[in-house]
């Protein structure tokens, strides 16, 4: 089964912080994506990254970067938090889509996060 | 922009009722994919069916696509309490080069043991 973890389940952080989310698979995907998970508006995506040292802005980058160092890990950075920034965050993973027949994504379990 | 739409918002039923839920969406897709997410957690992928399959079972579901009205259905036959979730439907654009999913509001589902 693949396995997509997420470094923390809870974070609470002070407003102005940077902060660091991680997120790791263990079934060389090539793909990579964040999501903020907000009541309401669902799940957004905020960065995905194709393969190793490539990313791409999704539809609600702003305030945020990545870092894809190594194929299993994807990075998440806030990089002064905000109180706007309080959200559910989900990683996940995907194999490579041969002929644009796009598979399945992989969730991690998810971090709750809280800018104070 | 979400394109994905779901229907009901909520559902409350019993243990061994059936329960289905519906998704429409607005452009053309390469596929539409079925997740479920537990309070709290991270979303498990339940089906994906392709822009040219009409239906697929797997298990007690069965997901059903109708093109021509852009709209999909997930049933759930003999529900569980364990069932109890929120489901959503993501779809991937017809002439998307990346497989972005767009995810729909979700069903929350309740199944009353």
């Amino acid at each position: 089964d693949v396995k997509v973890t997420q470094s923390s389940r809870y974070l609470v952080k002070r407003t102005g912080e940077k902060v660091f989310l991680e997120c790791v698979q263990d079934m060389d995907h090539e793909n990579m994506f964040w999501y903020r998970q907000d009541p309401g508006l669902g799940l957004r995506l905020i960065y995905f990254s194709y393969d190793v040292k490539m990313k791409e802005k999704g539809d609600i980058p702003e305030g945020y970067s990545v870092s894809r160092e190594k194929k299993e890990r994807f990075s998440l950075i806030l990089e002064s938090a905000s109180t706007n920034q309080t959200s559910m965050y989900l990683c996940a993973s995907r194999h490579h889509s041969i002929q644009r027949s796009y598979n399945e994504q992989f969730f991690g379990p998810g971090t709750r996060l809280t800018v104070l | 922009s979400q394109q994905g739409e779901e229907d009901p918002q909520a559902l409350s039923i019993q243990e061994g009722e059936n329960a289905t839920m519906n998704c429409s969406y607005k452009t053309s897709i390469n596929n539409l994919q079925w997740y479920r997410q537990n309070s709290g957690r991270g979303l498990v992928h339940l089906i994906l069916i392709r822009s040219n399959e009409r239906e697929k079972h797997s298990g007690r579901l069965r997901v059903t696509l109708d093109t021509s009205k852009k709209s999909s259905s997930l049933l759930i036959t003999a529900s569980r309490a364990a069932d109890t979730a929120s489901y959503f439907c993501a779809t991937v654009h017809g002439s998307s080069n990346t497989g972005k999913l767009i995810f729909g509001q979700g069903t929350t589902l309740q199944v009353k043991p």
